[in-house]
């Protein structure tokens, strides 16, 4: 089974407050991700890493940003949170050895509201 | 990059058989076929992949045809708890995309 972490799983703040949303993982994975999911709509790629030190913008522009000084450490932080910023920001991780092995395993997710 | 097209829902009766299809028409030689599901406010899963035969693991069966054009994920006795949002994940510039996915309720 997956052993992918996200912490908080709910995240209720005021506007302007810098947040950092926790993502781990214990699988040794070298490739990880945040996707951001409005209810009932689609994943939107935001950020992903190819290892330590790697960090890349991916397709959904974001105000946020990440780092990853650890393999299994990747977190995510805004420095001033805004009511649009309010929505499901799902952490993934996957091993880097091309298509045939691009199992993505998601953790639960942090459902922010920003007030 | 694959671009994937699937319809937004159906429905399938508990215990049979739910056929979910995805156009891929776009998929290049080399591209594999994944499919994954999320059930309601959680990450999505993992169900299954392929590039050009067919795959069966516990969770489903997936059926590509031979020009690779399009696929289909076999669930093949539903339960309620197969009730979930399915994605043919197509890609971009390396990514994958997860789109909007096909709401699948299974009804008793």
């Amino acid at each position: 089974e997956a052993d992918i972490y996200q912490t908080p799983r709910y995240l209720v703040i005021g506007t302007g407050k810098k947040i950092t949303l926790e993502c781990s993982q214990t699988m040794g994975h070298d490739k990880m991700y945040w996707y951001q999911q409005d209810p009932g709509m689609e994943l939107h790629l935001i950020h992903y890493s190819y290892g330590v030190n790697s960090t890349e913008k991916g397709d959904l522009s974001s105000e946020s940003t990440v780092s990853r000084i650890r393999t299994e450490h990747f977190p995510l932080t805004l420095e001033s949170a805004r009511p649009s910023h309010t929505s499901q920001y799902l952490c993934a991780s996957s091993e880097l050895g091309g298509e045939a092995n691009e199992k993505l395993f998601f953790g639960s997710g942090t459902q922010l509201s920003v007030l | 990059d694959a671009k994937t097209t699937q319809p937004p829902s159906m429905d399938c009766a508990e215990g049979r058989a739910a056929n979910l299809p995805c156009n891929h028409s776009t998929i290049s030689g080399n591209e594999y076929v994944y499919w994954y599901r999320q059930i309601h406010s959680q990450g999505p899963q993992y169900i299954i992949h392929g590039l050009k035969n067919n795959e069966t693991n516990e969770m489903a069966s997936l059926i590509i045809t031979e020009d690779r054009k399009s696929s289909t994920l076999i669930l093949p006795h539903a339960t309620l708890r197969d009730t979930a949002v399915y994605y043919c994940i197509g890609r971009s510039q390396g990514n994958l995309i997860f789109g909007k996915g096909t709401k699948l309720s299974v009804k008793p």
